[in-house]
């Protein structure tokens, strides 16, 4: 597509409950992140995705956050058993091979954990 | 570690007067650097990079940035700020020696221009 896709735009649970966040790079895109923005807050690097070598998880906050990518294309963001301070807007970005740093960002997805 | 800073949460400025957001920062290698912004409701937008080279990097919409090694900044500028123009904006800061391109970002700061 034109953009980076994300889906839900918003989505509220329950504390203890799993979600999963959807992100559709770029076609082309062989690098693809997801970042967590709180309020008040830059944005924390979560994970990163390059080709078909293995993730770097270094940002991921806990053992409840996993995330995959099939086919070097979708990705999706992973939150087990979520607590209330999992609450933000996770941001999944993608570039080209070779960027560095010039990312298309998609919208978001607002989790609000209640 | 890496860090930025962007040490206003708010700039306020007139329309038609220049803007300047600032932005240090602090790697241990080469840094790479990048402005962002994020319009409400909004994901965010690439402006303009400092990756090697000429140390006033010009972007999107007419803003510019300029690299300076001595003093580890890249503030943002813009001759005449525009109404819309008010977003908030992130300096994000990559390091070449690093394995992978993530960047680290400063928390922002809200521009306000005021008609």
């Amino acid at each position: 597509g034109a953009g980076v896709s994300q889906s839900p735009s918003n989505k509220v649970t329950e504390k203890g409950k799993d979600v999963e966040l959807r992100c559709d790079p770029i076609s082309g895109h062989t690098a693809l992140y997801w970042y967590r923005q709180s309020l008040g807050q830059g944005l924390e690097f979560l994970i990163y995705f390059q080709g078909n070598s293995a993730p770097d998880k270094s940002g991921l906050p806990s053992d409840r956050f996993s995330a995959e990518r099939t086919g070097g294309s979708v990705s999706t963001l992973t939150i087990q058993r979520t607590q209330q301070e999992d609450s933000a807007v996770y941001l999944c970005a993608s570039e080209r091979q070779g960027g560095p740093g010039s990312y298309t960002f998609g919208s978001g997805t607002r989790l609000t954990v209640v | 570690a890496q860090s930025v800073a962007q040490p206003e949460d708010q700039v306020n400025v007139a329309e038609g007067n220049p803007l300047t957001v600032k932005c240090t920062y602090s790697v241990s290698g080469n840094p790479y650097l990048f402005w962002y912004v994020q319009y409400p409701n909004r994901g965010l937008q690439f402006l303009l990079k400092y990756i090697t080279g000429d140390n006033l990097v010009k972007g999107s919409y007419g803003f510019e940035a300029e690299f300076n090694k001595s003093q580890t900044s890249f503030h943002l500028k813009k001759p005449s700020a525009l109404v819309s123009d008010s977003a908030l904006y992130f300096c994000a800061l990559g390091d070449s020696g690093a394995g992978s391109y993530q960047l680290t970002f400063g928390k922002g700061t809200k521009l306000s221009v005021i008609p």
